[in-house]
C-alpha cells in the first residue's frame, strides 16, 4: 500500500490561468476528500466523495472550483480562472468503508498563483 | 456545525520531558469523533489519535494521551517523554454529522535537545 499521491507536488502559474490536480487515494477506499491549508492555519474541507458521488460541497467551493472522480477511483480538482487568493496547499485524504472516521493525507500540492 | 480552538499557537517542551497541547470543540451531534493529526514540516499529515465521544475511557497510543472532558468540550493531548521526531504542528480535529473534519488552528510543538 503506497498511501495517498497527489500531482503535482508544486505549481506555480499565473493569475487567470486554469489549473487541475490529481489524487490517487489509497487502493480499496471508497471515500475521498479535498482539503485546503493556507498559511498558518488548519486544513478546510472543501469537497468528498463515496465512490463517484459527490456527496458534500463546502461554500468555499466556488463555481471557479469543480472535483471530479469518474469511476471512483482517483479524483481532480480543478481550478479555473486563478486569482491569488487560491493560494494554498490543497490536501486531498482518502478513508476506507470500514473505517470511514479514519481519513489518511497525500503530500498535498502547493500552488502558487503569481 | 463544529468549531474546534487551539489556543496555545505554538508550545516547547524539553527532550524527554512531557508536553500537553489544549483543544476545546463545540458541536451540536450526540455522536461525534474527536482527533489530533500531526504534521511535520514539510510533511503530510498524520494521525496521531483519535477518541469516540461515547467512550469515557481515554484514548493512548504510545506515548500519546489524551484527556477527554465531554462536559467542558475539551480535548488535549499530551506527549510524554518527548523525542526531537516530535517536533511539528498539531492540529486538532473534530468530525460529527457528516464526514468532513474541521480542524483547528494549530499548535507549533519544538522539541528541545
Amino acid at each position: 500500500d503506497t498511501g495517498v499521491s497527489q500531482d503535482p507536488r508544486h505549481k506555480i502559474t499565473k493569475r487567470g490561468q486554469n489549473v487541475t490536480f490529481r489524487c490517487d487515494p489509497i487502493s480499496e477506499h471508497n471515500r475521498l476528500y479535498w482539503y485546503r491549508q493556507t498559511l498558518g492555519q488548519g486544513p478546510e474541507f472543501l469537497t468528498y466523495f463515496q465512490n463517484e458521488a459527490q456527496l458534500e460541497k463546502s461554500r468555499l467551493l466556488s463555481d471557479r472550483f469543480s472535483a471530479e472522480r469518474p469511476k471512483g477511483s482517483f479524483s481532480t480538482l480543478e481550478i479555473q480562472r486563478t486569482e491569488q487568493g487560491d493560494s494554498a496547499m490543497y490536501l486531498c485524504a482518502s478513508s476506507s468503508p470500514d473505517y470511514a472516521y479514519e481519513q489518511y493525507f497525500g503530500p498535498g500540492t502547493r500552488l502558487t498563483v503569481t | 456545525a463544529q468549531t474546534v480552538t487551539q489556543s496555545q499557537p505554538e508550545m516547547s517542551v524539553q527532550e524527554a520531558e512531557t508536553v500537553t497541547l489544549s483543544c476545546t470543540y463545540d458541536t451540536s451531534e450526540s455522536d461525534y469523533y474527536l482527533f489530533w493529526y500531526k504534521q511535520p514540516p514539510s510533511r503530510q499529515m498524520i494521525l496521531v489519535i483519535r477518541q469516540e465521544a461515547y467512550k469515557q475511557q481515554n484514548a493512548t497510543e504510545n506515548r500519546f494521551s489524551v484527556n477527554f472532558q465531554k462536559a467542558a468540550k475539551s480535548f488535549s493531548l499530551k506527549i510524554s517523554d518527548s523525542q526531537l521526531g516530535d517536533a511539528a504542528m498539531y492540529f486538532c480535529a473534530c468530525q460529527g454529522g457528516s464526514e468532513k473534519l474541521v480542524f483547528g488552528k494549530g499548535t507549533k510543538l519544538t522539541v528541545n535537545p
